[in-house]
């Protein structure tokens, strides 16, 4: 079936540890990929997308995603996490192919400790 | 650019009363989408417009839901004879192109509670 998983449900890193967030696709093809991030009483707001190319993606606020065929795989890291990057984050995909929508992951809670 | 604004923020509501939901986005975006998000899951995709034609309605969640988009710009969700099930956040977004794959920009939700 095809699916997209975040296998960790919450995740606490130190304010300028290293973070990174995991998603997993099930597609027959590779579909288009994206990250979102949720903060409290905030929209989601998108951080990078994934089309072709080069498999290392440059986001906003320093997120950056590998995508990984060989893994089914589309990473989500941060080499310095900030206090204000607490929020929930959502892997989403969009099956290639005309009038498909996109399909969110169930989200990865980010909590940034001092 | 103000962004995509919903109203209202809170709806509280008793089951079996409808509820109407409003959302504006932002001015000359083509393609608006609904989405239900439920504790614990992501945004769960519902319809979506481009301009005011309806073109994808089979994923709203049953013939109670119902979209409308009369003008091409604002659209509204109505829900009929809610139930508990229902409770949830209705969120929207719209893009500027016509593909689902353009970056889509989400308002901060209407939070719909059924006692």
């Amino acid at each position: 079936a095809q699916s997209v998983t975040q296998p960790d449900i919450h995740i606490t890193v130190s304010e300028g540890a290293s973070l990174e967030l995991r998603c997993n696709y099930s597609y027959g093809a590779t579909p288009y990929l994206f990250w979102y991030v949720q903060s409290p009483g905030q929209g989601l707001q998108l951080l990078l997308k994934y089309f072709s190319g080069d498999t290392l993606v440059q986001g906003i606020k320093g997120f950056e995603a590998e995508f990984k065929r060989s893994q089914s795989s589309f990473n989500l890291r941060k080499p310095s996490v900030h206090w204000s990057d607490a929020a929930e984050y959502f892997c989403a995909v969009a099956p290639r192919g005309a009038g498909t929508a996109l399909i969110f992951g169930k989200g990865t809670t980010l909590s940034v400790s001092s | 650019d103000t962004g995509v604004s919903q109203d209202p923020r809170h709806k509280i509501t008793k089951r079996g009363q409808n509820v109407t939901f409003r959302c504006d986005p932002i001015s000359e975006h083509n393609r608006l989408y609904w989405y239900r998000q439920t504790l614990g899951q992501g945004p769960e995709f519902l319809t979506y417009f481009q301009n005011e034609a309806q073109l994808e309605k089979s994923r709203l969640l049953s013939d109670r839901f119902s979209a409308e988009r009369p003008k091409g710009s604002f659209s509204t969700l109505e829900i009929q004879r809610t139930e508990q099930g229902d409770s949830a956040m209705y969120l929207c977004a719209s893009s500027l192109g016509t593909e689902f794959t353009d970056t889509q920009y989400f308002g901060p939700g209407t939070r719909l509670t059924v006692l």
